[in-house]
């Protein structure tokens, strides 16, 4: 079955530092999506992609679905405390749309 | 956005026993979605339940062990029977929403199950 990969596991930051989190998929997905989810939260929507090679930004977040709408990547820059949490990437399973979530990467900061 | 509530939200259950945890959305959504995730892991769909109609397990998962209710476009209920501490976990309940062109998947706060 289709399985949603995510690296690293964890991301251990110093803050104001840039990270990258990549997202595989093992078959093409139709668009990607990405929730975040602090401490004690729940996972709350950031963005979905959609088009091959689409870029998307929010403030300091950059987000890329990969050419091939196989893979995808979440660009922090100037990681602050705020950051904090695990972000997960989501595709949706092929023969019924219904999300299959990667295994998150947990991001600390350290000030 | 859907807003979603949760209760309870959290609880401390004796094995044996069960749980109904609600589920109930601000407007009408056709179908709901439950997940669990154990501690530090990610999430796994239970099932989907849909209004007047039977809930969709998922491989794993079966509707003695969890049976789901959906009496109306807003609201949906999952129980937890005969609890072990393996059931020990958050469970979400989430909505899916169409919004310029683009599909959003709403969670509610969760339910945090220990089971002693």
């Amino acid at each position: 079955g289709q399985q949603v990969m995510q690296i690293p596991q964890y991301q251990h930051v110093q803050e104001g530092e840039d990270f990258t989190t990549y997202c595989n998929s093992s078959t093409t997905l139709s668009n990607i999506q990405w929730y975040k989810q602090r401490p004690g939260g729940h996972p709350v929507f950031l963005i979905q992609l959609v088009k091959s090679g689409e870029v998307k930004k929010q403030k300091r977040l950059t987000f890329q679905f990969g050419e091939a709408k196989k893979n995808s990547s979440l660009h922090i820059t100037a990681t602050q405390t705020t950051d904090v949490g695990t972000y997960f990437c989501a595709g949706p399973r092929s023969n019924d749309y219904k999300l299959s979530f990667g295994a998150g990467t947990t991001v600390t900061v350290r000030a | 956005s859907a807003v979603i509530s949760q209760k309870p939200s959290r609880d401390i259950c004796q094995r044996g026993t069960s749980l109904t945890i609600q589920c109930q959305v601000d407007s009408q959504v056709t179908m709901m979605f439950w997940y669990r995730q154990q501690p530090g892991q990610s999430l796994t769909l239970i099932a989907t339940a849909n209004q007047g109609s039977e809930a969709t397990y998922e491989s794993g998962f079966v509707i003695d062990k969890f049976p789901i209710s959906r009496p109306n476009l807003t609201f949906s209920t999952l129980t937890v029977s005969n609890m072990s501490p393996e059931d020990s976990s958050i469970y979400l309940c989430s909505v899916e929403e169409y919004d310029r062109e683009r599909y959003e998947q709403y969670f509610g706060p969760g339910t945090r199950l220990t089971v002693t």
